[in-house]
């Protein structure tokens, strides 16, 4: 059985503070792994994708995420906040075309 | 150009009426889905498509049918629309002969059932 667990639902930062949303999955098989974002009354869009090539993956506006398989975890992470960062958050895994959410993470970044 | 798209953007309707949502994507993927997120932000897959066959139907009232003329659009039509259904319903689309694809989503359709 394959599911994603994100273990925040909330997160809250300081503009210029790093940024640590969590996230495990449990899956059978070697998964793709996925971060989406999602502005407020936007659509999602991917920030970066691990597809069993280096484990350490840089996605889009500073965004990068480290695949550990001996802990199941697809950490994403960035040095610095920004104000334009606060979104919804979901990490996604794909086994065989079948995409699994999860229940997102919400950051909320302070002046 | 945009890749994946939505319409209506919004929809306000009354509770028993039957309304469509359609999208369209210019990608040339061969999958397509349809999800529904609610008020939570959870989003539950509804249904997938692969080259016009459906492939997944998770668990959805068959007040819900989908309908895909072609590869490049998959349209949502819901009967006897209830309050519950009130949600923002996204399509996506991916290329399933890829190995490690991801998907593409629309900008969504907000659904208002009152």
């Amino acid at each position: 059985a394959q599911s994603v667990t994100q273990l925040d639902s909330h997160v809250s930062v300081s503009e210029g503070t790093p940024v640590l949303l969590r996230c495990n999955y449990s899956s059978s098989y070697s998964p793709s792994l996925f971060w989406y974002v999602q502005h407020p009354n936007k659509g999602l869009q991917l920030l970066l994708k691990y597809t069993s090539a280096a484990t350490l993956v840089k996605g889009i506006n500073g965004f990068e995420a480290e695949f550990k398989k001996s802990e199941t975890s697809f950490h994403l992470t960035k040095p610095s906040a920004h104000m334009s960062d606060a979104a919804e958050y979901f990490c996604v895994v794909n086994n065989f075309n079948k995409f699994y959410f999860g229940s997102g993470t919400k950051l909320n970044v302070k002046p | 150009d945009t890749a994946v798209s939505q319409t209506p953007k919004y929809l306000v309707t009354q509770m028993g009426n039957d309304k469509s949502i359609k999208c369209e994507q210019n990608l040339g993927h061969d999958t397509m889905y349809w999800y529904k997120q609610d008020s939570k932000k959870f989003l539950k897959i509804m249904f997938s498509y692969n080259n016009k066959e459906l492939i997944i139907n998770e668990t959805v009232p068959n007040r819900f049918s989908p309908k895909s003329p072609d590869k490049a659009h998959l349209n949502l039509h819901i009967n006897s629309l209830e309050l519950g259904d009130s949600a923002v319903y996204f399509c996506a689309s991916s290329q399933t002969s890829l190995s490690y694809n991801e998907q593409f989503f629309g900008p969504g359709t907000r659904l208002t059932v009152l």
